[in-house]
């Protein structure tokens, strides 16, 4: 299993302004992955943070507006760039783990931005 | 586009009814599948998960889920559901082609008792 913890769990920011969201896992993790999940709906792919490499963004998502750092196996962090309301969301960071017991999913508390 | 499709966006049932809610998912290869659910302002939680072995698995709080692979499906079952089953449920797909998990839309379930 692997434990996550993020900060901050939640934050009120003003739009034009920028947050920075950490992510510790408690053991080392190949695949980490930053989700959004917006008010009443699903969880939605932001991108895979490749540790040593550059993000790999889905679509909808560019690099400038949410830049990922990765610098080792158990840490990554996820920016939200020049907020605005619609940024409103809560940000999860996840890994997946691929074992012999089977292959899991795990997800931080989350991080629940207000943009105002 | 490769996707994972609940087709249901709202179920309302009556305690003690049977529940089923359906996952389609359009990619091909090797997948990894689950189903999560989320409670009123709670986190995700893990129901069950498929990913090799008996189609037919079982999860927590009595729910089960059946993989069809020829019809890319994954549907969630409950014999008789309860008022606390209100929830918002998620089907999820891990393709190891992608290497990503994707969710679907969710399906909000409202229990009357």
């Amino acid at each position: 299993s692997a434990v996550i913890s993020q900060k901050p769990s939640r934050d009120i920011c003003q739009r034009g302004t920028s947050l920075t969201i950490q992510c510790q896992v408690d053991s080392q993790v190949t695949m980490m992955f930053w989700y959004r999940q917006q008010p009443g709906q699903s969880l939605t792919l932001i991108a895979t943070a490749n540790q040593g490499s550059e993000a790999t963004y889905e679509s909808g998502f560019v690099i400038d507006k949410f830049p990922i750092s990765r610098p080792n196996l158990t840490f990554s962090t996820l920016t939200v760039s020049n907020m605005s309301p619609e940024d409103s969301s809560i940000y999860l960071c996840s890994v997946y783990t691929l074992g012999l017991g089977g292959n899991e999913q795990f997800f931080g508390p989350g991080t629940r931005l207000t943009v105002l | 586009a490769q996707s994972v499709s609940q087709h249901n966006h709202h179920v309302i049932l009556s305690e003690a009814a049977s529940l089923e809610l359906g996952c389609n998912y359009s990619y091909g290869g090797t997948v990894n599948l689950f189903w999560y659910v989320q409670y009123p302002g709670q986190h995700l939680q893990l129901l069950l998960k498929y990913f090799s072995g008996d189609p037919l698995v079982k999860g927590i709080k009595g729910f089960e889920a059946e993989f069809i692979k020829s019809k890319f499906s994954f549907n969630l079952r409950k014999p008789s559901v309860q008022w606390s089953d209100t929830a918002e449920y998620f089907c999820a797909v891990f393709p190891y082609n992608n290497n990503d998990m994707r969710f679907g839309a969710g399906t909000r379930l409202t229990v009357k008792p």
